[in-house]
This record gives C-alpha cells, structure tokens and sequence, in this order.
C-alpha cells in the first residue's frame, strides 16, 4: 500500500522565480492539504484540495495556489518567491466528504524542502 | 493559534516508559486529540487519537482525562528511535469540517541511553 509521495525532495530556486510541487496521496484517498514548514516551527496550514476544488485556505497570500487532478494528486504552485518561502512543505492525504463516522486521519509525506537564494 | 499546550521538552530513558502530557482546556465536544511526531527533516508521523476513551494500538496508548481537558501520550518503552517532537492537535470530525491540522511548538522528547 502505497503511502504518500512528494516530489521533488529538495528545490533551489531565486528570488522572483515560480514552484510547483507534486504530491500523490496515499491510495485509497480523495483529499490532499498542503503545509509550510518553517525552520524550528510546527506545519502551518496552507490549503485542502477535495473534488479538485480548494475546500478551505490558511492565511497565505496568493502567490500560493493549487491544483487537484481528478486521479486525486496535487500540485502546489508558488509565484514571485521570496526568501520567506524557504520551507519544508508537506502534503498529507485523507478521506474526505462528509465523514462523521469514518477516520479522517491525514497522512503526511516525506515533503519538499525548497531553499530559495 | 494552536488550542494546546505542551511542555518544550522531556528526556527519558530508554527502554522506559515516555509520558508525554498535553492541556486542551477549551476543547469542544465534537474535537478529538490527534498525536503525531515528526522525526527530523521528515514528514509528521500519525500515532494515535481519540475522542474521549483512552486508546491503544501498537504504537502508543492515549489517556484522555474525564472532563477531556488534557491527555497524556505514553510510549510504554521509548527507544533511540522515538527522539522526536511529539505534537499533540485538537480537530472537529464531522460534516463540513475540512479538518485542518492546528500545529503548536510540540515536545521534543529525547531518549537518552
């Protein structure tokens, strides 16, 4: 059983240049979130892909955008970096819809470390 | 902000048990206590969670005080390889939630030989 992938595992890019970073969710899962990690913090929410639209979004600006393919995977594009967006990101993957009864765990990937020079 | 609070950091030795406590004070009824541990430089590591019973499976097991208002996480016999941070996360389930994971600063549990 597949868990969730990332790719790729690390990135350097300058100031000013575009990301796009690639996630495949555990098998059997429909949701996709995204998190920032910074040095030394805990994960900060980003955004959640369910049904190829963005369900619910942290606060970050919209230099950070997303896409969800209808096999489930995810991409996460950030435009116009800055030196601030050098991060661990990381991608977890759920069951999603309406699941009172059912587990929403999120699993997490291995993630992307992005240095931006 | 994260709705728990947890000490910065705990030793242990190895081989003995690891608890690991976590205040969530303002928890709703609809939340469960979800722990994960994030060794370093990798992904955050599902281990358990539960709603107001206490819970086992073969990683850890999870006391969830009466009035739900702190739990306890035990490693029953920490190794080496439990030195991580240990975040503990309170989360709605249910209809039209998403689910969004509220991470705090966590605890760094060192195992010490």
């Amino acid at each position: 059983d597949a868990g969730v992938t990332q790719s790729p595992t690390h990135l350097i890019k300058t100031r000013g240049q575009q990301v796009t970073l690639r996630c495949s969710p555990k098998s059997g899962h429909d949701t996709v979130s995204w998190y920032q990690q910074a040095l030394g913090q805990g994960p900060q929410f980003i955004f959640q892909y369910y049904e190829e639209e963005e369900r619910q979004r942290g606060n970050f600006p919209d230099r950070f955008s997303g896409h969800q393919f209808p096999n489930y995977s995810s991409e996460l594009n950030v435009n116009a970096l800055l030196l601030g967006d050098s991060a661990l990101y990381l991608c977890a993957s759920s069951l999603g819809g309406n699941t009172g009864t059912l587990q929403e765990t999120q699993y997490f990937g291995p993630g992307t470390r992005l240095l931006v020079l | 902000d994260a709705k728990t609070t947890q000490p910065p950091s705990m030793d242990c030795a190895e081989g003995r048990a690891a608890n690991l406590p976590c205040n969530h004070s303002t928890i709703s009824g609809n939340e469960y206590v979800y722990w994960y541990r994030q060794i370093h430089s990798q992904g955050p590591q599902y281990i358990i969670h539960g709603l107001k019973n206490n819970e086992t499976n073969e990683m850890a097991s999870l006391i969830i005080t009466e009035d739900r208002k702190s739990s306890t996480l035990i490693l029953p016999h920490a190794t080496l390889r439990d030195t991580a941070v240990y975040y503990c996360i309170v989360r709605p389930h249910g209809s039209g939630n998403t689910g969004k994971l509220i991470f705090g600063q966590g605890t760094t549990l060192q195992v010490k030989p």
